[in-house]
C-alpha cells in the first residue's frame, strides 16, 4: 500500500484557490489517488477520484503528474464552508484479497474571512 | 433516500459492558465496513464486510465483533468494552469495493467509563 504525506495543516482566504499536495512516491501501477473531505462531527465525505492528468468536478480539481508520484486537490475560490480535514488515499482492491485503505490524519483547512 | 444511518448516536458504557452499533444502508451496496476515528489517527477499519452473510478483519478487529445477515445492515459488537475502545465510529458502504466512492454515516459517538 503507498505510504502518502501530505501537510497537516493550511490556512487560506476566503475566495483564494487552494492547493493541497499529496505525496505517493511508491504509488503502484494500479492504485488510484483518491480525496475525501471531513467535517468536523460528520463521516468523511468523497471528493475526486484519479488515475493520472486532470480531473475536474463541480466541487474540486484533481491533477496527476505523468510520473504519478504525486497529486494537488484544487480548491477553486473557497469559502468558511471549505474549512475541514482533506485526506488522500492512494491504492487499488485487491482482486480475492483484502482490500485495505488507509486515512492517514489528513490536511486539517482553515479558511479564514 | 437515507443513505447510510448509524445508531445510537451517542453512547456511554462501564468497562466490561456490552452493546451494539446498528448500521444500516438503503443503497443497495453490497460492501460495507466500520472505522473507528481516534484524535490524531485517521480513520481505522476495524471490519468489513463484502456481501450479505460475509465479513472480514480490517486493520484493528481486536476487541469487536460483526454481523451482516441482511445486506442493508452491518452490526458492530462490544462484547466487553474497554477504556481503549472510547472513540467515534463510522461506518460506510460502496458498491464497487474500497476504491469505489465510499458513502459514510454521521457517526456514534462512545465512551467508555
Amino acid at each position: 500500500l503507498a505510504k502518502t504525506t501530505q501537510p497537516i495543516s493550511m490556512d487560506s482566504y476566503e475566495g483564494q484557490e487552494v492547493n493541497i499536495t499529496c505525496s505517493h512516491n511508491n504509488i503502484a501501477t494500479n492504485d488510484y489517488i483518491t480525496w475525501y473531505q471531513q467535517f468536523p462531527s460528520q463521516g468523511p465525505r468523497f471528493i475526486i477520484q484519479g488515475y493520472k492528468t486532470k480531473v475536474t468536478n463541480e466541487v474540486a480539481s484533481l491533477f496527476i503528474p505523468a510520473d504519478r508520484k504525486s497529486s494537488t486537490l484544487s480548491l477553486p475560490r473557497v469559502s468558511l464552508s471549505d474549512t475541514a480535514v482533506y485526506y488522500c488515499l492512494v491504492g487499488a482492491a485487491l482482486f480475492g484479497g483484502y482490500q485495505k485503505v488507509t486515512f492517514g490524519i489528513g490536511t486539517k483547512l482553515q479558511v479564514i474571512p | 433516500n437515507a443513505g447510510v444511518t448509524q445508531t445510537p448516536k451517542f453512547r456511554v458504557l462501564k468497562t466490561g459492558q456490552s452493546m451494539t452499533l446498528l448500521c444500516a444502508q438503503d443503497m443497495n451496496h453490497e460492501y460495507m465496513y466500520w472505522y473507528r476515528q481516534d484524535p490524531g489517527m485517521g480513520l481505522r477499519l476495524i471490519h468489513y464486510s463484502v456481501g450479505e452473510g460475509t465479513t472480514a478483519k480490517g486493520e484493528v478487529p481486536d476487541g469487536y465483533n460483526v454481523s451482516r445477515l441482511k445486506k442493508q445492515n452491518f452490526l458492530l459488537g462490544l462484547e466487553s468494552a474497554a477504556p481503549s475502545q472510547t472513540s467515534v465510529y463510522f461506518c460506510a458502504s460502496s458498491m464497487g469495493g474500497t476504491w469505489d466512492e465510499q458513502y459514510f454515516g454521521p457517526g456514534t459517538r462512545l465512551t467508555v467509563t
